[in-house]
């Protein structure tokens, strides 16, 4: 069993939706990345959280350390945030999934 | 403030042909990563440095690969010579640690990775 699953593997939405990418894990963390990467490699950290949420524009990321699971949240999503999107907890180096691909069409 | 900087951004090679990437952290950071990332998959730490020193190489393939960080500033990461199956994107990651052991945390920040194709 892999020590990170995320869920769903691939995503498709119209601009405007919301957009809820899961992620469990199996190991003891100290905290958890939520990683952005679009096509060409570059990787962008959008979050690094410990407990409870946080939001930053129309993104918004959660995390039960008791349950292992964290979710990334898209508010009135854009194809700009086309993106495979990625999640990293940390026990003590990052261990990533195998991230989620996202596509908003117009 | 400038990112992580990474050359070259692309690389084709023949097989048994060496190569080398080049990575400038952030300023300031101690921490940096140099991670292997197969198409479709999520990246794998190849090695981690303090400063100039290697604290974790165990997933480094060290019969052909190597990589140094002189100074504890920039580094390289070479592979002599190359196989068809090192075709990956080679990312560089730096963070500033507060302390110099592993079970700290803080945010890395990742450059845009040199793709390497061997034919």
């Amino acid at each position: 069993k892999n020590e990170v699953e995320q869920s769903p593997q691939n995503l498709t939405a119209q601009e405007g939706e919301f957009i809820t990418i899961n992620c469990s894990y199996s190991v003891g963390i100290s905290a958890l990345h939520w990683l952005q990467q679009h096509p060409g490699g570059g990787i962008v950290s959008l979050f690094m959280l410990s407990s409870g949420k946080k939001k930053h524009g129309r993104l918004i990321a959660t995390i039960n350390i008791q349950e292992k699971h964290s979710s990334l949240h898209i508010t009135a999503s854009h194809p700009r945030d086309s993106a495979v999107y990625i999640c990293a907890p940390h026990t003590d180096k990052l261990i990533f999934g195998t991230g989620t691909r996202l596509q908003v069409f117009p | 403030e400038a990112g992580v900087v990474q050359s070259p951004r692309y690389k084709i090679i023949e097989k048994k042909q060496p190569v080398a990437f080049w990575c400038n952290p952030i300023s300031g950071h101690n921490t940096l990563y140099w991670y292997r990332q197969n198409l479709g998959q999520g990246p794998e730490l190849l090695i981690r440095y303090e400063n100039e020193e290697a604290v974790d190489d165990s997933q480094l393939p060290k019969d052909r690969f190597s990589a140094e960080r002189l100074k504890g500033v920039d580094s390289t990461l070479k592979i002599q010579p190359a196989e068809l199956g090192d075709s990956a994107v080679y990312l560089c990651a730096s963070s500033l640690d507060g302390l110099a052991v592993a079970s700290s945390y803080n945010e890395q920040f990742f450059g845009p990775g040199t793709r390497l194709t061997v034919l």
